[in-house]
This record gives structure tokens, sequence and C-alpha cells, in this order.
């Protein structure tokens, strides 16, 4: 499975909003009729942390101008109004059963006009 | 609170070994496994393998197969990443991170799904 971003690189502007997209080479959805897309955030010289799990679900703490959508191969993660802590590289990730169970795409990198 | 503690930056010369760690606390450590994932410069990131701290199943992904070696000491809560020779190409940032497991029935341990807590990250510099 391949994981493509795009865009690669996105120039935003605060208070503006801004959208990432993911699309999986091939379908992957699983018996409870989900596809398992997460989404992470890592910001320069921090680890990755998680803002959404299951396409759509917000993890514990994740502000609510986060959101993510789509199904079977194509997903997004939007941003509502951007601002300076979201700058950084985004990454879409999908768990499979199968080998090699967990493909990350290559990243968005958002940065502040 | 969870955290995932991971040991210090490394320099090393091609051909030595390493052996890094990470260790769990805030949660029961045998009931998540663990994965590593490496970012290597200029790069993103990519999954290596992922282990069951309660009874060591190691799942590897297939670049990393034979590369390293995962491993876990459940009564002290740590997982370790290993090299025996370690090569320039292996410089990188290495995170562990704690799996948290789909609510499905696949007839096996691991149930892929997402990962909620990440290391602070460990630097490796391999050059001679």
């Amino acid at each position: 499975i391949v994981l493509t971003q795009t865009p690669l690189s996105s120039p935003v502007t605060l208070g503006q909003p801004a959208s990432i997209s993911c699309r999986s080479s091939q379908s992957v959805v699983h018996s409870d009729g989900y596809t398992y897309l997460s989404w992470l955030h890592q910001r320069p010289g921090q680890p990755p942390r998680l803002l959404i799990y299951k396409i759509s679900s917000r993890f514990s703490g994740v502000p609510d101008r986060f959101s993510g959508g789509g199904a079977g191969t194509d997903f997004i993660l939007k941003i509502s109004r951007v601002e300076a802590e979201d700058v950084g590289v985004y990454y879409c990730m999908l768990a499979t059963q199968f080998p090699p169970l967990f493909t990350f795409g290559p990243g968005t990198r958002v940065d502040i006009k | 609170e969870v955290q995932l503690v991971q040991s210090g930056a490394e320099v090393k010369k091609p051909g030595e070994s390493l052996k890094m760690s990470c260790k769990g606390s805030g949660y029961s450590f045998t009931t998540y496994w663990v994965a590593w994932v490496r970012l290597m410069p200029g790069k993103g990131l990519e999954f290596m393998g992922i282990i069951n701290p309660d009874d060591s199943d190691i799942r590897y992904s297939p670049p990393f197969q034979g590369q390293v070696t995962i491993s876990v000491d459940k009564s002290i809560n740590t997982a370790y990443l290993q090299w025996s020779s370690l090569k320039a190409s292996d410089t990188a940032i290495y995170y562990c991170a704690r799996h948290v497991p789909a609510e499905v029935d696949y007839g096996d341990n691991l149930k892929p799904y997402f990962f909620d807590y990440w290391g602070q990250g460990t630097r490796v510099t391999v050059s001679s």
C-alpha cells in the first residue's frame, strides 16, 4: 500500500482554513466497516502527536479546529482556522492486518505565509 | 499520565553496536504493544516493528527484518531497539510509540489501529 499526500508543502495564512489530502493505493476496510486512517502532527524538534484516528475521531485534547473525513481511498484533514502552533509536518497513517501493518504518507509541511 | 521516555542521543561509528530503550509509565505496560518508528533526515516516518510486552511477540516491517532487533523487559516496563553493526544509513531519530488495538477479532493478538503516545525520540548519528 502506498499513501500519497497533497500538497507536500502548504504555506498558509493565520486564521484561514487549510486542508491536506491523503490517498491510499487501495481501499482497506476492516470488519467493523472502518478504515483505520489516522493523522499525526509533528512540530519542529518534537515527536509526532496523534490528531485524528479512524478517519474522523479526534484524539483527546486535540482542538476542534482539526477535523478528518473521507472514505475508501481518499481522506482529508481540515484545519478550520490555522494558528501559529499548527506549523510542522502532517502525516497520514494507515493500519492494515497485513505487512507492513502500518504505512505512513510522505508528510505535508505546513508553514505560515 | 502516560509517558514513554527514551534513552539519550548516541554518536557511533560504523560497525558499532547500539541498544536504545523506551520506558513506559502511567499505564499498564503489558496491555499495549510498543512500536518503533524511524525518521531519517529529510524523510518521513517509517514503521520498523512492534512488540507485545506481555509475551514478546514481535512483528517486523519487511525492510527492517534482520536489520534490527526489538525486545522487551516487562519487569522494568522497557522496550528496546538494537543493532549489532551500525551503518551510516542508520543515522536517524528513532521513536517508540504506544499502540492502541482495534476492537475487531482478527484471530490475531495484534489488531493494528493507531499510536496514541510517543516517546521524545532518540537521535542516532553514525559517522566515521
